[in-house]
């Protein structure tokens, strides 16, 4: 079966510098990958997606690949800032196939 | 645009009543609303898919008379916890298509979500 993995472990950086998240699948082969960002008792928030033709995307300070090869999303927030601080879901989907969430990363940025 | 609400945000039952949350999208009409469960530190299960004017569609594993979903109209789904013990303690979720845009690659917006404290 379809398996997600992100790192379970929290990712502490400075302010600052850029955060990279990381998001592994396997038997799978997704049409496309979206990532969210969750704050503690709220739930998910939109922020891109990505298609399996599309090697990056960018937004503002948020940049994120997609390598089919590798089966994997590296998600970067340049600049990072306290306010970045969540946990941040990566969530793989198919055709008309509801998409499937990884259990998420957290990043703590500290000042 | 594209806000889902939910109501309530929190919500503490004695074991074997019932509890109902509520699952509106504001601004936009939605055929299809899902709603999720999670626990902490884990991924969000959906549990059901919720179509407007039809049966909703449980995952496997998920006990369609103990989580009655209903979709009345394109803003409204409910879920309604039947029955519920402390084991149904947990966060849930919903989240919308914006029905204009349509398939499932679009854009899921989801509620702020419901915190369900069964003693």
């Amino acid at each position: 079966s379809q398996k997600i993995e992100q790192n379970s472990e929290a990712l502490n950086i400075q302010e600052g510098k850029t955060a990279t998240l990381t998001c592994n699948y396997t038997n799978y082969s997704p049409a496309y990958l979206q990532w969210y960002r969750q704050d503690p008792g709220r739930g998910p928030v939109f922020l891109l997606l990505i298609r399996e033709n599309e090697k990056e995307k960018r937004k503002e300070r948020l940049k994120v690949t997609f390598d089919t090869t590798l089966k994997q999303s590296l998600f970067h927030i340049t600049a990072s800032q306290p306010a970045d601080s969540a946990t941040y879901l990566c969530a793989l989907g198919r055709g008309s196939y509801i998409p499937t969430f990884g259990r998420g990363t957290s990043l703590i940025v500290h000042p | 645009g594209a806000v889902v609400s939910q109501h309530p945000s929190w919500v503490i039952c004695k074991s074997g009543t019932s509890v109902k949350i509520e699952c509106r999208s504001l601004d936009f009409q939605a055929t299809t609303m899902f709603w999720y469960r999670q626990f902490p530190k884990q991924s969000l299960m959906l549990m059901a898919t919720s179509n407007e004017g039809s049966k909703a569609t449980y995952e496997q594993g998920v006990e369609k008379d103990k989580f009655l979903i209903n979709h009345a109209s394109l803003t409204l789904s409910t879920l309604t916890v039947t029955s519920a013990h402390p084991e149904d303690s947990s966060f849930y979720i919903c989240s919308a298509n914006n029905a204009l845009a349509g398939a499932y690659t679009d854009t899921q917006y989801f509620g702020p979500g419901t915190r369900l404290t069964v003693l």
